[in-house]
């Protein structure tokens, strides 16, 4: 099956700072999404972002599926923003497949 | 939640025992999905379906059977309950080419 890697695997942020996270794969995606698991347990969906950039507020989002990476953008972070970070794919089949995370600390 | 909704929320039950979790969703999407969330394994898929009566495998299904009678409802059933089988099962749901949403998940333990 296809692998994915996400970088890094653990972040910590002094709130106000930037940071770029990343999910690489080894080859072709479909459906590439992004996603928020808060301290509760509770799982977002923050981007359906296939190819192309979309941005929502301080977050942004690009897939270069030709390069096979996905980056997600965190601007200006906030301890709100602490939790776990997840990249999500389907190789073409219906199953929904997830990266291993990223968890980001942010400090006050 | 957009409109996805487990049951139980917590469970403790006995080893040996069947278990049956619940995902009940109202926005008519095709796929559905049951993962299992443990420390340092992120979220592993169990099984899924994508269409009524129509599901598969995913990587760590043994021990584990599903069923689809609607498109509403997707069922996930421990046969027989093992201590490895705690964990926190998160249903999840879409629709072809959409974003995925998530249930609020069940915590599961097995004594």
């Amino acid at each position: 099956g296809i692998q994915v890697e996400q970088s890094p695997p653990d972040l910590i942020l002094q709130e106000g700072a930037n940071s770029t996270l990343r999910c690489n794969f080894s080859d072709s995606v479909n459906n590439l999404q992004w996603f928020h698991q808060n301290p509760w347990g509770q799982l977002i969906n923050l981007f359906y972002i296939p190819s192309g950039t979309k941005q929502n507020g301080r977050l942004s989002a690009t897939t270069v599926a030709t390069e096979r990476y996905s980056l997600l953008y965190i601007s200006s972070s906030q301890t709100t923003d602490s939790g776990v970070y997840f990249c999500a794919f389907d190789d073409s089949g219906y199953a929904l497949n997830f990266g291993k995370g990223t968890s980001l600390l942010v400090t006050p | 939640d957009a409109g996805i909704t487990q049951s139980p929320r917590h469970k403790v039950t006995e080893t040996g025992t069947p278990v049956t979790l619940r995902c009940h969703q109202t926005e008519n999407h095709r796929y559905m999905y049951w993962y299992r969330q443990d420390p340092g394994h992120g979220l592993r898929l169990i099984h899924y379906s994508y269409g009524v009566k129509d599901t598969d495998k995913g990587e760590v299904s043994d021990g584990y059977s599903v069923s689809r009678s609607k498109t509403e409802d997707f069922l996930l059933t421990l046969e027989s309950a093992t201590s490895s089988q705690t964990s926190v099962y998160f249903c999840a749901a879409r629709g072809p080419d959409t974003e995925a949403f998530f249930g609020q998940g069940t915590r599961l333990t097995v004594v």
